[in-house]
């Protein structure tokens, strides 16, 4: 089955630095890729995603690039902001029939002000 | 509009027993899927229901049931409660399916005493 890798497992950046999340996924079939933002006593809220026919996609601060020949896809958050301190996951979605999502082990980020 | 809503928020009960969680989703939202998150084990997938039917199923054992209701709000029950089962127990809502667009609830917090 699928297996996603997440890296770092803690980070730590200044306000107003940039903090990267880097997934690795094995099954080169997986298509979808969704980072989720969950905060303390909170359910993951689903922040942005990529579809394996794009390489990269941005929203605002966020940004998230995939390479499907190295099957690795990075979150990028800009300037970061005190409000972005949070646990972040990503996961890998194999589609085609029964879909099977596999969440990546998550990245507790703390931004500090 | 409204998000998912999980009941109760918190649970407390003792091994052997067992229990019982519903999940509301969004308005429209055929697809419900049921997670258990732990610090250890991360976010793994124990079921999804589409339209009252069971589509996708994760590596839990069959103590771990669920259904879906006709207005799509769907229950997981859980026997024979074990101490390893204590966990926060996410479900997610879609329009389409597994992974794709999920709105996750704020979860169920059980322990197991």
């Amino acid at each position: 089955g699928e297996n996603v890798e997440q890296h770092p497992s803690t980070l730590s950046v200044q306000e107003g630095d940039s903090a990267v999340i880097k997934c690795t996924y094995s099954d080169s079939a997986s298509n979808y890729f969704p980072w989720y933002k969950q905060e303390l006593g909170k359910g993951p809220q689903l922040i942005i995603d990529i579809r394996s026919n794009v390489g990269e996609k941005k929203d605002q601060r966020i940004a998230v690039t995939l390479n499907k020949t190295a099957k690795h896809f990075s979150l990028h958050i800009t300037e970061t902001q005190p409000e972005d301190s949070a646990v972040y996951f990503c996961a890998a979605i194999l589609s085609g029939g029964y879909q099977k999502v596999t969440f990546g082990t998550g990245t507790k980020l703390q931004v500090i002000p | 509009k409204a998000g998912v809503t999980q009941t109760p928020r918190y649970l407390i009960k003792t091994r052997g027993q067992q229990v019982t969680l519903s999940c509301s989703p969004i308005s429209g939202h055929r697809s419900v899927s049921w997670y258990q998150q732990t610090p250890g084990q991360g976010l793994q997938f124990l079921f999804e229901y589409f339209s009252e039917t069971q589509r996708n199923k994760g590596n839990f054992p069959g103590r771990f049931s669920g259904r879906q209701f006709s207005n799509s709000r769907s229950e997981m029950n859980v026997s024979t409660l074990e101490l390893g089962d204590s966990a926060l127990y996410l479900c997610a809502s879609s329009t389409t399916g597994t992974g794709f667009g999920y709105t996750f609830g704020s979860g169920t917090r059980l322990t197991v005493v």
